[in-house]
Parts: C-alpha cells; sequence; structure tokens
C-alpha cells in the first residue's frame, strides 16, 4: 500500500516568517495530495489540494507545490500568522482508490 | 449549510462494553469514511460507504463495523472494546464515491477504561 512520510513533526516560526511542511510518498499511482489543519478539539479542515497533473498551486499565503519524479510535496505558508498555529497532516489518494494515506502531521506554533 | 455532525462528542466505555458512534453527513453527500486517530498511529482508514454499500475498508480487526442508511447517515460500532481502542474517531463526508472534497466532522473521542 501507499506509505506518506511526513517532516519536521514539530516546527516554530516567528510571526511573519515562512513555514515549509515536506511530505513524500511511496506509490506512484497516487495522484491527488490534499493538505489538512486540524485545531485543537476539532476535526482536520481542507487547506490545498493539488492533483498530480499540476506542478504548484497557490491560494493566498499558502501554497503547494509537488514533484512526480521524486514523489513529494510541500506545504509553504508565508507571512505566518499566529492563527496558523495548528497541526497540518499530507495526505495521498489513487484516482481507483477511495481512501486517504495521511503522514504523521506537523506540529506547527507561530510565535507572536 | 450544516457540516459534519458526530454524535455524541465524548465517550467513556469499559472494557469488554461495545459501542455505537453515529455520523450524520452534510446534506447531499452520499459518501461516508471512518478514520481512527491516535498519537501514535496517526489518521489510520477505517472503512468507507457509499450508497449504504462498503466500498472500502482498511486494515483493522473484524470488532470494528459500520454501515450506512438511506439517507446517507452512517454508524460505526465496535465491539469488546480493548484499551487500545481510545482514539478520536473521524468521520468524513463527499459528495463522490472517491472521496473528492473531504469534510471532516469534529470527532467522538472514545475513551476505553
Amino acid at each position: 500500500g501507499e506509505n506518506v512520510e511526513q517532516h519536521p513533526s514539530t516546527l516554530s516560526v516567528q510571526e511573519g516568517d515562512s513555514a515549509v511542511i515536506k511530505c513524500t510518498y511511496s506509490d506512484s499511482a497516487s495522484n491527488y495530495f490534499p493538505w489538512y489543519k486540524q485545531e485543537l478539539g476539532k476535526g482536520p479542515q481542507l487547506i490545498i489540494d493539488i492533483r498530480s497533473n499540476v506542478g504548484e498551486k497557490k491560494d493566498q499565503r499558502i501554497a503547494v507545490t509537488l514533484n512526480k519524479t521524486a514523489k513529494h510535496f510541500s506545504l509553504h505558508i508565508t507571512e505566518t500568522q499566529p492563527e496558523d498555529s495548528a497541526v497540518y497532516f499530507c495526505a495521498a489518494m489513487k484516482d481507483t482508490g477511495n481512501q486517504f494515506y495521511f503522514g504523521t502531521g506537523t506540529s506547527l506554533t507561530v510565535i507572536p | 449549510k450544516a457540516g459534519v455532525t458526530q454524535t455524541p462528542r465524548y465517550l467513556i466505555k469499559t472494557r469488554g462494553q461495545q459501542v455505537t458512534l453515529s455520523c450524520s453527513p452534510i446534506s447531499g453527500h452520499r459518501s461516508v469514511s471512518w478514520y481512527q486517530q491516535t498519537p501514535g498511529q496517526g489518521l489510520q482508514f477505517l472503512f468507507e460507504y457509499f450508497s449504504e454499500t462498503q466500498r472500502n475498508k482498511g486494515n483493522f480487526p473484524g470488532r470494528f463495523s459500520g454501515r450506512q442508511f438511506s439517507n446517507s447517515r452512517s454508524e460505526m460500532n465496535v465491539s469488546t472494546l480493548e484499551l487500545g481502542d481510545s482514539a478520536l474517531y473521524l468521520c468524513a463526508s463527499s459528495l463522490a464515491w472517491q472521496g473528492r472534497g473531504y469534510t471532516f466532522g469534529s470527532g467522538t473521542r472514545l475513551t476505553v477504561v
């Protein structure tokens, strides 16, 4: 099956700095890669996603890049704010599948 | 538009008991998936239902089961509870079978004592 690895497990940045979280996947058939943000006491919330036919996608301060050859994708958050503090999960899914394989999560702390 | 509703939010059970968790998907969503979240194992897929049929099942013992009703509401059941079943159980719904645009509920926190 698919194996998704995520790094780092914890990340602290100063407010206004950028944060980068990286994930690798093992199954070259995976072609959909969402990123979820989970705040304390809540379920994961989709913040951005990318499909394998696209190399980069941006939504305001958040961007995701995908390198299919290397089988890795990254989340970039610019101009971080304290409300960005949360746990972030990457995931991978195949077109023929109907389950997500999640990374182990990154706890992001933005220091005011 | 109401989100995914999971009930109850918190539950404490004793080893050996059984438990039923409920999930009401977003109106119009026909696919419902269940995940177990623990600090050690992260988010792990339990099963997915679409139009009352289980389409896929994760690698969990038979003590974990589920079903989906004609109104798309879903329940999952865990029998003969073990301490290791303590976790946050998350339900997600989506329009399409293949899970695009998953929306998660806030989960049910199950504690087994």
